[in-house]
């Protein structure tokens, strides 16, 4: 059972436009999302997160938007720039483990 | 800044071989884990250790897996008798209490022949 899915699968964005990327989740006791981006070759490093008695979380370009009656929650990266271009992983926290998404990889072209 | 380090980066073996990857996580954090990622795929969890032991594994973390924490700051993964599917990238990550970011290390790419 996929507990997180997370479309699309790619993305390519023009330099100054907005990158979306979508997840869902199953499980009603996940109690932190986050969001992590990923170089090649590198490990995950964490983006920005949220909880679920939040509807929005915003650090700088990046905004978590979180509607938890659908079970539902997106990155939206305003103003992207390649160095954006990488891959991005939605993850829902059990308290034991992190449930990752399938990744979405993302080409911000100048 | 403190990170999650791992050693080696890249490990070569044999099937049927055994290997030990090795984790330095950030040195306050408690909570420790292991995940895996096939290339271009996601990342999947192993295990997760708390306390001086497992609180948690996945399916994929059969008898042919184990951790330990032989000291106070390593943390090992260790796979028995390689198979070619253990192909992976391996993560480390840890946390400290009360906190749900995990960190996670550069990881160990495993190639298995």
């Amino acid at each position: 059972q996929q507990q997180v899915k997370q479309s699309p699968q790619s993305l390519i964005v023009q330099k100054g436009g907005i990158s979306i990327i979508n997840c869902a989740y199953e499980n009603t006791a996940f109690d932190y999302f986050p969001w992590y981006q990923q170089f090649p070759g590198k490990g995950p490093a964490l983006l920005i997160a949220i909880r679920p008695d939040v509807s929005e979380k915003k650090e700088g370009r990046f905004t978590i938007s979180f509607n938890k009656s659908a079970k539902q929650f997106s990155l939206h990266i305003m103003d992207s720039q390649p160095g954006d271009s990488a891959t991005y992983f939605c993850a829902a926290d059990s308290g034991n483990q992190f449930y990752f998404g399938t990744g979405t990889s993302l080409t911000v072209i100048p | 800044e403190p990170e999650v380090t791992q050693t080696p980066s890249h490990q070569v073996t044999q099937m049927g071989q055994e290997v030990i990857l090795r984790c330095v996580p950030i040195s306050n954090h408690l909570y420790f884990y292991w995940y895996r990622q096939i290339l271009g795929q996601k990342v999947e969890f192993l295990v997760s250790f708390y306390n001086n032991e497992i609180s948690e594994k996945s399916e994929i973390f059969d008898d042919q897996f184990s951790v330990e924490r032989p000291d106070g700051s390593n943390f090992t993964l260790k796979i028995r008798s390689t198979k070619l599917e253990d192909s992976a990238m391996y993560f480390c990550a840890s946390r400290t209490y009360r906190v749900n970011e995990q960190f996670f290390g550069p990881g160990t790419r495993l190639t298995v022949l």
